[in-house]
């Protein structure tokens, strides 16, 4: 089955940096990556996705780039705002069925 | 509005005691799941189904069963709780035709 690793576990930026977001996938055949932001209490919240005959995907500051060779892809937040600050979680999807990463904690320091 | 919907949000009991974790979604969805997930950590799949009828079980080993009757529910039963069930459970949705998958607001349970 499919394999999901994602890093760092936890990341600190100051605001107005960047943070990058990594995670590798062992499964060829997967075609779906969507990545999801859950905030202290709340539920997981789809914020971007991208599908495997597309290199890279912007929706304002975050953006996610996919290179299916090294079956990798990543999530960008660019100009972190404190309301960045969650536990981010890839997954990656073949037969419609989605394995997840274990998670990026991060926190945007003011 | 279109949503999925979990109750009991939080639940405290005893062990030894049967509960029922409720899902139901209004958003026509074909394919629903159950996973378990510690606050802000890994979330583990435990069951799914298709659709009516339909159910399978996930990668994570549960004492736990579900039924699927009616397309928009997915109940969720422990026979007899432990404390090593407490955990938030979260159910989520999607439509057999697409790769986008929602989530329910989740259930906190504690058993002591």
């Amino acid at each position: 089955g499919e394999n999901v690793e994602q890093h760092p576990s936890t990341l600190s930026v100051q605001e107005g940096d960047s943070a990058v977001i990594k995670c590798t996938y062992s499964d060829s055949a997967s075609n779906y990556f969507p990545w999801y932001k859950q905030e202290l209490g709340k539920r997981p919240q789809l914020i971007i996705d991208i599908r495997s005959n597309v290199g890279e995907k912007k929706d304002q500051r975050i953006a996610v780039t996919l290179n299916k060779t090294a079956k990798h892809f990543s999530l960008h937040i660019t100009e972190t705002q404190p309301e960045d600050s969650a536990v981010y979680f890839c997954a990656a999807s073949g037969s419609y069925q989605l394995t997840f990463g274990k998670g990026t904690k991060l926190s945007v320091i003011p | 509005e279109a949503d999925i919907y979990q109750t009991p949000r939080y639940l405290v009991i005893g062990t030894g005691k049967k509960i029922t974790l409720e899902c139901s979604q209004t958003m026509g969805h074909d394919k629903m799941y159950w996973y378990q997930q510690d606050p802000g950590m890994e979330l583990h799949l435990i069951h799914y189904s298709y659709g009516v009828n339909s159910t399978e079980k996930g990668d994570l080993s549960s004492e736990s069963t579900v039924s699927r009757i009616r397309t928009e529910h997915f109940p969720l039963t422990l026979e007899s709780a432990r404390p090593s069930h407490t955990s938030q459970y979260l159910c989520a949705s999607r439509r057999l035709s697409s790769y986008e998958q929602y989530f329910g607001p989740g259930t906190r349970l504690t058993v002591t």
